[in-house]
């Protein structure tokens, strides 16, 4: 089976320029999760999609934003970018948005803003 | 609210020593513990987790957690480090509280040393 999928894996963009992160789950997963990784702040969640819908929101500005196709499939945009949104963003599905269920990661995307 | 603490930010042990990464969290409910590893330029694998039942649970390439709720505590070990376990560990808690999105802590950096 295979895993997670994420493109493009690097992205170089200015400020000021929006971006599309895409990401595919493994077949048969429901949720997908968004998570930025920096150096300074950690694993912070952006959001988490289930069956199209956002059904979980972390602490970020609307700059940040996502879908959920009806293959599961999930895009993260961000506009008007910033030299802080230089990070790894990583995209984890699992069957169902519970607790019960394991996130399974992708290998991520690297943005640089410069 | 909910947080994720790990006190060693890097540790380094010799190949063939025993090794335990320390993980404290806060959570109002019933936590969901997670400790995932991640390679450089590599996502996060699932090392192990625990929902409920036994405290000690195993996992993937030999190591253990042990659930502590008197402590809140829930610590990585493995009794024999081989080189290839130098990456970054990051310890996390979810639930119902979070909407099951993981908050992680800040990980421990290990290496491993002839």
């Amino acid at each position: 089976k295979a895993g997670v999928t994420q493109t493009p894996r690097y992205l170089i963009k200015t400020r000021g320029q929006q971006v599309t992160l895409s990401c595919s789950p493994i077949s048969g997963h429901r949720s997908v999760s968004w998570y930025q990784q920096t150096p300074g702040q950690g694993l912070q969640f952006l959001f988490e999609y289930f069956s199209e819908t956002q059904r979980n929101k972390g602490n970020f500005p609307g700059r940040f934003s996502g879908r959920q196709f009806s293959n599961s499939r999930s895009e993260m945009n961000v506009s008007t970018l910033e030299l802080g949104d230089s990070a790894l963003y990583l995209c984890a599905s699992s069957l169902a948005a519970s607790g019960g269920n394991e996130q399974f990661f992708g290998p991520g995307t690297r943005l640089t803003v410069l | 609210a909910q947080s994720v603490t790990q006190p060693d930010i890097h540790i380094t042990v010799s190949e063939g020593a025993s090794l335990e990464l320390r993980c404290n969290y806060s959570y109002g409910a019933t936590p969901y513990l997670f400790w995932y590893v991640q390679s450089p330029g590599q996502g996060l694998q699932l090392l192990l987790k625990y929902f409920s039942g036994d405290t000690l649970v195993q996992g993937i390439k030999g190591f253990e957690a042990e659930f502590k709720r008197s402590q809140s505590s829930f610590n990585l070990r493995k009794p024999s480090v081989h080189w290839s376990d130098a990456a970054e560990y990051f310890c996390a808690v979810g639930g119902r509280n979070s909407g099951y999105a993981l908050n992680f802590g800040k990980g421990t950096s290990l290496l491993v040393t002839p």
